[in-house]
């Protein structure tokens, strides 16, 4: 399965833009990407997942890069309840039953 | 509209003895796996299963056991637990094959062995 690099933590003040990076240099052409995130004492949340395109939804953007081999999720304007793990994930097409997850990004949000 | 549900969400269990955790989903799913996820560590799948009556071994499937009866239920069963087994234990579903949609969790079972 080709696999995800995530910084371990970042910081960002409420109300402003978060980017969260992720690298999957040996993805493959028919890998989704996939974000998940987990709020404290919680099951992981899905959040947005692309193939090529940029995607955007109610709760975040997705930005992938035209190589494919990062890509980066945007909140727009944290808030404290975006605190939480960021999982990125690399998705078969059909393989939703199998997701393989890292260690992932906590973010911390302060006011 | 319950999602995913797992129940018992705490259960505390002595070296050896069995059980079984549920899971019930009521979105009509193809899809159900088990995860474990330990302090400080991401989801580890233990079992799957694609439709009723069919399931597959994860990454971490020792010690655990599971059928798939009806296209609701997914239950795990821990056969004789062990302290190694103390984690939270998720639940999820998805759709088919054909679908690369999301997959929903349930809120988790903390389970601890002594």
């Amino acid at each position: 399965d080709a696999k995800t690099t995530q910084p371990n933590s970042m910081e960002s003040n409420e109300e402003e833009p978060v980017h969260l990076p992720c690298n999957h240099s040996t993805i493959s052409g028919t890998d989704y990407i996939h974000w998940y995130r987990q709020l404290p004492s919680q099951g992981p949340e899905y959040v947005i997942h692309g193939l090529t395109s940029n995607v955007n939804n109610r709760m975040a953007s997705l930005a992938i890069a035209e190589d494919r081999k990062s890509s980066t999720l945007i909140l727009h304007r944290a808030t404290l309840r975006d605190a939480a793990v960021y999982y990125c994930i690399l998705s078969y097409t059909g393989t939703a039953s199998k997701l393989t997850f890292g260690t992932g990004t906590r973010l911390q949000v302060t006011l | 509209n319950a999602g995913v549900t797992q129940t018992p969400k705490f259960q505390v269990l002595k070296t050896g003895q069995s059980m079984t955790l549920q899971c019930a989903q009521d979105m009509n799913h193809e899809y159900m796996s088990w995860y474990r996820q330990d302090p400080g560590m991401g989801l580890r799948l233990i079992h799957y299963s694609v439709g009723a009556g069919i399931t597959d071994q994860g990454e971490v499937p020792n010690g655990y056991n599971v059928s798939r009866s009806t296209t609701e239920d997914f239950p795990l069963r821990l056969l004789s637990a062990a302290p190694s087994q103390t984690s939270v234990y998720f639940c999820a579903s998805s759709y088919g094959l054909n679908l690369n949609t999301e997959a929903f969790f349930g809120q988790g079972t903390r389970l601890t062995v002594v």
